[in-house]
């Protein structure tokens, strides 16, 4: 269905330490998401990128999460320092544009924990 | 999630039922699209909608701009619809909106 790549699956991190997050939209697709989703299912949008420029961000992701969709590499979302309340699911999702470009494409996440 | 509500928030099916899963919004949405998140946390898109019907095998979904509201329907149940499913509404914008989605565990 979705051929958006997210690594790693996984990452384990202690309160204070960096973690980071990598995510290969689906090829032709400019726009690019990142969303936290909680243990209660919530989705929270963090920042979203056309190209290589940043659209749009919350507060908090400009004060705590250095993000980038450099061209030719990955885009990253990675956090500078980890907090207890940061554990979550990080998705990734890309679309295209024209006709269809509003249809979301979702990666299978990266799972963070912060212990 | 306030702005987008979701019910039932668990379903527990048996394989061969019907069911119905419906999502309301308070805001003007232009279109609707349906995910199913199954036990691996991957999102699997179901529907993009702009108001109308439409059909995929088993699954039909409707939106209805003007009531602000959009319904899945769920047609001789299996185990691999088990999964939680997310209606998101776009209103214009940057981002969809999530609701906080439907449970739905199909048994034997």
């Amino acid at each position: 269905n979705s051929k958006v790549i997210q690594t790693p699956r996984y990452l384990v991190k202690g309160q204070g330490q960096k973690a980071k997050m990598r995510c290969i939209p689906e090829k032709g697709h400019p726009v690019v998401f990142w969303y936290q989703q909680n243990k209660n299912n919530e989705f929270k949008f963090l920042i979203n990128f056309q190209n290589q420029e940043v659209l749009q961000q919350i507060d908090m992701t400009e004060k705590r999460f250095s993000a980038e969709c450099p061209s030719n590499s990955p885009c990253s979302l990675e956090i500078q320092s980890s907090e207890a309340g940061d554990s979550a699911l990080y998705l990734c999702a890309s679309r295209g544009q024209g006709a269809t470009g509003n249809t979301l494409y979702f990666g299978e996440g990266s799972r963070l924990i912060v212990v | 999630g306030d702005k987008v509500k979701q019910s039932p928030s668990a379903l527990s099916l048996q394989e061969g039922t019907n069911s119905a899963l419906r999502c309301n919004f308070s805001i003007a949405a232009t279109t609707v699209q349906w995910f199913l998140q199954n036990p691996r946390g991957s999102l699997i898109n179901l529907f993009y909608l702009v108001p109308g019907t439409k059909e995929n095998g088993r699954l039909k979904s409707t939106f209805n701009s003007k009531e602000s509201y959009s319904t899945l329907h769920i047609r001789d149940a299996q185990l691999e619809d088990s999964g939680t499913y997310f209606c998101a509404p776009y209103q214009g914008g940057r981002a969809l909106i999530f609701g906080t989605g439907t449970t739905v565990s199909v048994s034997p």
